[in-house]
């Protein structure tokens, strides 16, 4: 089985700050991997898919990159509505890692 | 605008059964593979199971794999997840999601239902 392991676990940050998120494959996935933001009480959204494509209505200050084991999912200026749970998805078993949560410093 | 509404969760005994039903809209659901994912209490998502578009293909995750069906009924554009043997690890809020499909291993999980939750508790 493919294992994701996420870092950090959690995070505080202000409004404005640039966050980044990383996702460690256990073996090589290629570019195979979504993010997924959920927030208490809704309903997951997916961010970005195939590792770096940004999904349609998905605010450009989201970002992904990486390709093999070692991914990024990067905020370039974190806003109030960000605040949530962040998972990467790796697609060919399609194992979540265990996902961050981004808090308000 | 596509929706997925579940429906079918409550609480149920250790070893009792359930089924759940997701109901799609605003799609072509019978041109989809479909899925269920579920969070338990305080944890993480975890993929369950899904389902090829003509229902001739069916993948489980292996803690629910002969515990666990899932099932579709393309005509009333319909997902079902029928769990047995139900255990307390199996309590989550189960939600259906819709997967895009771009090539092998090339997908992802673009429409979410709200979820319904299972409770197993004697």
């Amino acid at each position: 089985d493919i294992q994701m392991t996420q870092s950090p676990s959690s995070l505080s940050a202000s409004v404005g700050d640039r966050v980044t998120i990383t996702c460690r494959a256990s073996q090589n996935i290629n570019t195979y991997l979504n993010w997924y933001q959920e927030k208490p009480g809704k309903a997951p959204k997916l961010l970005i898919y195939a590792a770096s494509s940004l999904q349609s209505g998905v605010p450009s200050r989201f970002s992904g990159s990486g390709s093999g084991t070692d991914f990024t999912l990067t905020i370039s200026s974190l806003q109030p509505e960000d605040f949530a749970t962040y998972y990467c998805q790796q697609s060919y078993s399609k194992t979540f890692g265990q996902g961050t949560k981004v808090e308000i410093k | 605008e596509v929706q997925l509404v579940e429906s079918g969760g409550g609480l149920v005994q250790p070893g009792g059964s359930l089924r759940l039903s997701c109901a799609g809209s605003g799609f072509d659901f019978p041109s989809y593979w479909m899925n269920w994912v579920r969070q338990a209490p305080g944890k993480g998502l975890e993929w369950v199971a899904n389902i090829k578009p003509d229902g001739s293909v069916t993948y489980y995750v292996e803690s629910v794999r002969g515990r666990f069906i899932i099932s579709r009924d393309n005509v009333n554009k319909l997902l079902y997840l029928q769990m047995s043997s139900l255990r307390d690890e199996d309590t989550a809020i189960y939600y259906c999601a819709r997967e895009m499909v771009r090539g092998v291993a090339v997908n992802w999980f673009d429409s979410w239902g709200q979820g319904t939750l299972v409770t197993v508790s004697s």
